[in-house]
C-alpha cells in the first residue's frame, strides 16, 4: 500500500462549482497535513495546513481531516479558472520529525 | 524580501560530469531539503539537513551529494553516478528549534532547477 494516495485526475469542474480533492494515508502516526498547489512548470506553494480533526477554513479553501479514517480533503468553493493546477497533499509524522511525504497530486481543471 | 533562491533555473549536464545546484535561503530556517520531481510524479526526498554541518539521506540519495557548511546554503551535487538525472529539482526549508521542527511548520519551496542531459 502506498503511503499517500491521491486520484491523479484530471478532475474537471465548472467555474463557480465546489472542487473536492481527497487524499488517504497509511501511517497512523501522521500528525501534520499540508495541501500544496503547483502550477505547471512551477514550484509548489502552500495552500493549507491542518493537524486537528475537523475542518479548517481559509477564504475559499477548506481542509478537512479525519484521522480515524486516515483521510484529508481540500474543498475549493466558487472554483475559478486560476485554480486549475495540480494539488499535492503531504503529511509529516508526529514527534517533530522533519520529513514530509508527498502524494503524486491531483490535477484540477476549472472550465469556463 | 525573504525567500529561497535556487540557481540556475536551467542546467545541462554532459555525460560523466558532476553538476552543482545552488540553494540559498535568508529566512533563518534551520532545516533544508532537496527533492526531485519527475513529470507527472510527486516529490521524492533526496537529502535533508536539520542543522548546520549535519545532513541525512532521503529516499533516493544514490548519485547525489550535499553539504551544509552554512545555515543559509544547502548545495546539491548531481554526480556522474546518477544515470537518470533529468528532472525538476526543488529545494525547501522550514523553521525549527534546536534542529527539530515544530508541529505544523510547513516547508516552503524555491523556484526550482530543471536539469537535463546534453
Amino acid at each position: 500500500q502506498k503511503e499517500v494516495e491521491q486520484n491523479s485526475g484530471p478532475l474537471s469542474v465548472p467555474e463557480g462549482a465546489i472542487a473536492s480533492l481527497n487524499c488517504t494515508y497509511s501511517d497512523r502516526g501522521s500528525q501534520s497535513f499540508f495541501w500544496y498547489r503547483q502550477y505547471s512548470g512551477k514550484s509548489p506553494e502552500l495552500i493549507m495546513s491542518i493537524y486537528s480533526n475537523g475542518d479548517k477554513e481559509d477564504g475559499r479553501f477548506t481542509a478537512q481531516l479525519n484521522k480515524a479514517s486516515q483521510y484529508v480533503s481540500l474543498l475549493i468553493r466558487d472554483s475559478q479558472p486560476s485554480d486549475s493546477a495540480t494539488y499535492l497533499c503531504a503529511f509529516r509524522l508526529g514527534g517533530g520529525g522533519n520529513k514530509l511525504t508527498f502524494g503524486t497530486g491531483t490535477q484540477l481543471k476549472v472550465e469556463l | 524580501d525573504g525567500g529561497i533562491t535556487q540557481s540556475p533555473k536551467y542546467l545541462f549536464r554532459k555525460e560523466g560530469q558532476n553538476v552543482t545546484l545552488s540553494c540559498e535561503q535568508n529566512l533563518n530556517h534551520d532545516a533544508m531539503y532537496w527533492y526531485r520531481q519527475d513529470p507527472g510524479q510527486g516529490l521524492r526526498l533526496i537529502y535533508y539537513s536539520q542543522i548546520v554541518n549535519d545532513f541525512q539521506k532521503g529516499d533516493i540519495a544514490e548519485g547525489y551529494s550535499v553539504s551544509r557548511e552554512k545555515k543559509e546554503s544547502f548545495p546539491l551535487t548531481v554526480t556522474s553516478a546518477q544515470k537518470n538525472p533529468t528532472a525538476f529539482y526543488l529545494c525547501a526549508s522550514n523553521t525549527g528549534t534546536g534542529g527539530m521542527v515544530r508541529e505544523g511548520q510547513p516547508q516552503h519551496f524555491g523556484d526550482g532547477t530543471r536539469l537535463s542531459i546534453l
